[in-house]
């Protein structure tokens, strides 16, 4: 059974189309996050949500708009895609005050 | 901004030889963790390291923990085709509110020629 799924596994979109990723985890976590891998594999961490609520919001663009609609499940909306929001986008889960954070197999978005 | 540098940047070397990855940071972290991400997948959790000084091993890995909880290494002996993949340092921090942040190094890919 997998952990932490996301769906789609590729997504190649136009510019300035609207998308979205999904993400459910079955291991009873209490906090879910989303990170975008670049091209130099650099993992940055986009948003961190515990129990529904917004905890981290690291500077991204409104553009993006984390969606949990309950503690199983994190997707991220994305407006008005850009070039630039082509990556590797991972949602990982964890439980709070415990140590290790296991990661979905990632989604690959290629805005053209 | 929290920066982990990690060193090297890229590691080619032969099966049966040694190696060690540095995870070097300016700032203190409350636990260190290092990954391993292979490509298409997402990374894997290879350990946490929570005390100054902590050493732990896992088979042909060995992992310490700096003493000032700034910095971290992973040394591989007897490095095998298996062992290829990224290597991600992550440091754990928690916020003035109790928030907890993972940020994660810059990588290291290492390839183990057979």
């Amino acid at each position: 059974d997998t952990a932490v799924s996301q769906t789609p596994k590729y997504l190649v979109t136009q510019m300035g189309n609207d998308k979205s990723i999904k993400c459910e985890q079955n291991l009873g976590h209490d906090t879910m996050y989303w990170y975008k891998q670049d091209s130099k594999k650099f993992l940055k961490i986009m948003f961190s949500y515990n129990n529904k609520e917004l905890i981290i919001n690291e500077t991204v663009p409104n553009r993006f708009s984390p969606k949990s609609p309950d503690k199983a499940h994190l997707n991220l909306h994305i407006n008005s895609l850009e070039l630039g929001d082509s990556a590797v986008y991972f949602c990982a889960s964890s439980q709070r005050k415990q140590n290790g954070y296991t990661f979905g197999s990632g989604t690959r978005l290629t805005v053209v | 901004t929290q920066l982990l540098e990690q060193s090297p940047q890229f590691l080619s070397i032969q099966e049966g030889e040694n190696l060690t990855v540095y995870c070097n940071s300016s700032s203190v972290f409350s636990s260190l963790q290092w990954y391993r991400q292979e490509p298409g997948e997402g990374p894997v959790l290879l350990v946490t390291v929570v005390t100054g000084g902590e050493v732990k091993k896992l088979k042909r890995l060995t992992f310490q923990f700096g003493d000032a909880r700034k910095d971290s290494s992973l040394h591989i002996t007897a490095a095998q085709p298996g062992d290829t993949g990224l290597y991600l340092c992550a440091g754990r921090s928690i916020s003035n509110f109790g928030n907890e942040k993972l940020t994660f190094g810059t990588g290291t890919r290492l390839t183990i020629i057979p």
